[in-house]
């Protein structure tokens, strides 16, 4: 399925290094989010965007800073990461926010080193 | 608070019946959803169902919810090899939802042959 598509699928930076994951999606959605899974941990909300605006933020350190310029693009900019940052991040999209499910890309698995 | 719980690991034959289940806390959730997550991908959609409901069939799969103990389980008839994944449970972030979804720490399912 292509719906949301994530790019790059993997990414290897140093900590002081800038980058920014992409995602697209071609469903017609109007909301987005970022998703963070870390080994043996539940999935952790990141972001929310509705129709390009932040309606969720959930206490993420500012060297995450997420964009939306429209209801098809997010992206998600990293700088001076951790080495606790490697993960997979994923990103998903719905109709609006209160009306899901959620549909999710592949997942950019990022390494920190 | 809100919360999601999964058995960790489920080993089944193929060609059984297997059951992941699930408990969650939030009693005004509005959906309950079963995702599945294969090797290096992100999560696929499997099934939901809307809390007003006991029970949803879709081929293989058999969702059953009991509301009052709150428990949620999924059914795969017939399992397949290829059903060799993690699955996990997610409930809908209850009122003023802004797109929340509550995940719970996925049931890793082996099928043997």
């Amino acid at each position: 399925e292509t719906g949301v598509t994530q790019t790059p699928r993997h990414l290897v930076m140093g900590m002081t290094n800038k980058k920014s994951l992409k995602c697209e999606q071609h469903l017609g959605h109007n909301a987005m989010y970022w998703y963070k899974q870390s080994a043996k941990k539940p999935l952790e909300l990141m972001f929310v965007y509705s129709l390009e605006e932040r309606v969720e933020n959930n206490s993420v350190p500012s060297r995450f800073s997420p964009e939306c310029p429209n209801s098809s693009h997010l992206f998600l900019h990293l700088h001076t990461l951790q080495p606790e940052d490697s993960a997979l991040y994923l990103c998903a999209s719905s109709q609006d926010p209160d009306r899901q499910p959620q549909h999710f890309g592949d997942g950019t698995r990022l390494s920190i080193l | 608070g809100e919360d999601v719980e999964q058995s960790l690991f489920l080993s089944v034959r193929e060609g059984d019946s297997s059951v992941i289940n699930c408990t969650y806390t939030d009693s005004s959730s509005t959906y309950l959803y079963w995702y599945k997550q294969e090797p290096g991908a992100g999560l696929q959609l499997l099934t939901y169902i809307f809390s007003n409901m006991d029970m949803k069939q879709d081929q293989r799969l058999t969702v059953l919810l009991n509301k009052k103990d709150k428990h949620l389980s999924l059914r795969i008839a017939d399992t397949q090899t290829g059903d060799s994944a993690i699955y996990f449970c997610a409930e809908s972030g209850g009122s003023g939802n802004t797109g929340k979804l509550i995940f719970g720490q996925g049931t890793t399912l082996q099928v043997k042959p």
